[in-house]
């Protein structure tokens, strides 16, 4: 079985320029997170989709950053207009549905955005 | 607010010594506590992870937790650790109390082995 995989594996881009960045959930998971880790800070949560439906957007730092979820298939996470402050290393996750599916999330290898 | 403490931005031991990791949450309920792994250039690994029973739990490469409600403590340990175990080291909690399923995690404690 495949794992949960993302593209690019490493972005640089200008400041200004928008990065749309891509995840893929293992097949059949209804659940996919999106997690973020800036430069010496903690992994941060920022989105969950139950299918195609936001779940919970509360750690999107701003309206610069869009999720989607197509389908209820692979989303994608576009920031338009990149920042400095955006760099980091973006982790997607998904998850089957049903009780204890939820708690373990199974990480993809991460994109390592640069802005500068 | 539920919080992951690592108070160990970063360890070194020698190739062959015991390691632990210490882990401390913040949590109103009965925690789901994981431990990530990730590696340079990779993603993250989950290790191992504790949801109910008993609280000594055993995971990937060697690895160990243990699970203590009185001191809201899921320390890692390794009891003989190989270069290969040079890593980053993520102690997490889920719960549904968090506002959904999100995962918390601690700000991670990197490991350096020496020779």
């Amino acid at each position: 079985e495949a794992g949960v995989t993302q593209f690019p594996s490493h972005s640089v881009i200008e400041k200004g320029q928008t990065v749309t960045l891509r995840c893929d959930p293992i097949s059949g998971h209804d659940n996919l997170y999106w997690y973020r880790r800036v430069m010496g800070k903690e992994i941060k949560f920022l989105l969950h989709f139950v299918k195609e439906s936001k779940q919970d957007e509360s750690g999107m730092p701003n309206n610069r950053f869009l999720a989607e979820r197509t389908g209820g298939t692979y989303s994608t996470l576009k920031v338009q207009p990149a920042e400095l402050e955006d760099s980091g290393v973006y982790f997607c996750a998904s998850s089957p549905q049903g009780a204890l599916n939820y708690y373990e999330q199974y990480f993809g290898p991460g994109t390592r955005l640069t802005v500068t | 607010a539920q919080s992951v403490t690592q108070p160990d931005i970063h360890i070194t031991v020698s190739e062959g010594a015991s390691l632990e990791l210490r882990c401390n949450y913040s949590y109103g309920a009965t925690p789901y506590l994981f431990w990530y792994v990730q590696s340079p250039g990779q993603g993250l690994q989950l290790l191992l992870k504790y949801f109910s029973g008993d609280t000594l739990v055993q995971g990937i490469k060697g690895f160990e937790a243990e699970f203590k409600r009185s001191q809201s403590s899921f320390n890692l340990r390794k009891p003989s650790v190989h270069w290969s175990d040079a890593a980053e080291y993520f102690c997490a909690v889920v719960g549904s109390n968090t506002g959904g399923f999100k995962t918390i995690f601690g700000a991670g404690t990197r490991l350096f082995v020496k020779a």
